[in-house]
Formats: structure tokens, sequence, C-alpha cells
């Protein structure tokens, strides 16, 4: 079945500074990629999601790179604040009856002010 | 609109024991599915309803189980509780619309603490 691998488990950044996230998956059939944030004691909430037909998406600070020959794809966070801290999910699907989300194991970040 | 919804929002069973969550999608939303989350094991999918039919299910035993009714509400069920089954359930719902057919957004989530 689908793996999801997730890479830094931990990362601690300057207010400031970018933030990079890497996920990789194993099914090629996955076609559907979202990126999650939890705060403590919440329920995961999307920040933004790419499809396979599409290589890159950007939502102000945040931008999504897909690389479907290589499997991988990324999360970028750009001049991060202190508010960004928090752990971050990818997940794949591959849609329709399979759409359930596999996940990684998540990143938790840490912006210094 | 407002957000998905579950109930209650914490909740201490002893082992033997079952218990019923409940979620209220996002009004429109036509499809829950339900996930486990552990520090062990991070999140894990359990099933998925979609017009009151379980359409996927994940690698859990029988003793999890749901149903969704008429209006979209769904419940999750589990019976003869274990240490183990202490965790934080999710349940997302998605709008099911051409185009949003994988978009789940989560509720705040149960926490089950078995003792």
């Amino acid at each position: 079945g689908e793996n999801v691998e997730q890479h830094p488990s931990t990362l601690s950044v300057q207010e400031g500074d970018s933030a990079v996230i890497k996920c990789t998956y194993s099914d090629s059939a996955s076609n559907y990629f979202p990126w999650y944030k939890q705060e403590l004691g919440k329920g995961p909430q999307l920040i933004i999601d790419i499809r396979s037909n599409v290589g890159e998406k950007k939502d102000q600070r945040i931008a999504v790179t897909l690389n479907k020959t290589a499997k991988h794809f990324s999360l970028h966070i750009t001049e991060t604040q202190p508010e960004d801290s928090a752990v971050y999910f990818c997940a794949a699907s591959k849609g329709g009856s399979q759409g359930n989300l596999i996940f990684g194991k998540g990143t938790k970040l840490s912006v210094k002010p | 609109k407002a957000g998905v919804t579950q109930t209650p929002r914490y909740l201490i069973k002893t082992r033997g024991q079952q218990v019923t969550l409940s979620c209220s999608p996002i009004s429109g939303h036509r499809s829950v599915s339900w996930y486990q989350q552990t520090p062990g094991q991070g999140l894990q999918f359990l099933f998925e309803y979609f017009s009151e039919t379980q359409r996927n299910k994940g690698n859990f035993p029988g003793r999890f189980s749901g149903r969704q009714f008429s209006n979209s509400r769904s419940e999750m069920n589990v019976s003869t509780l274990e240490l183990g089954d202490s965790a934080l359930y999710l349940c997302a719902s998605s709008p099911m619309y051409r185009g949003s057919q994988e978009t789940q957004y989560f509720g705040p989530g149960t926490r089950l603490l078995v003792l």
C-alpha cells in the first residue's frame, strides 16, 4: 500500500527565515497531496493542497511543489512568524473510492522570535 | 459555515466498555471519514462513509465500526475497549463535488482515554 515519508521530524528556524518540509510517496497512483497544520489541542487544518496535474501552487507565504517523476512534494513557508509554530503533516490520496489520506509522521516546526 | 463538530470532546472509559463518538460534517458535505491519531502510529484511516454506505475501510479490527445517517451525520463505535485504543479520534468531511472530491476538513477530535 501507499507509504508517505516526511522529513525532518523537527525544524527550528528564526522568525523571518524560510522553512522547507519534504515528503516522498510510494504509490504512483496517488494524485492528491494536501498539507495540514495542527496546533496543540486542535484538529488538523488544511493549509494548501496540490493535484498531480500541477507542479507548483502558491498561497501568500506558503507554496507546495510536486515532482511526480521522483514521487516527492515539498512545503515551503517564507517569512516565518511565531504563529507558524505547529506540527505540519503531509498526506497523499488516490482519490475516488480510495480517497483516504495516508499521512506522513509530521514535522514539529518552531519559529523563534 | 460552521466547521466539523465532534462530540464529546473528551471521554474516559475503562477496558472492556464500549464507546460511541459523534460527528456532524460541514453543511452540504456528504462524505465523512474517521481517523485515529496516536503518538506512536500517527494519523491512521479508519473508514469513510458516503451516502450512508461505507465506501472504504482501513486496517483496524472489527471492534471499530461506524455508520452514517441520511443527514450525513456519522457515528463511530468501539466495542470491548483496550488500553491501546486511547487516542484522538478525528472526523473529516468532504464536499464531494467535482474538483474537490478529496478535500477533507477535520473537526477538533474526541480525546479518548481508556483506563
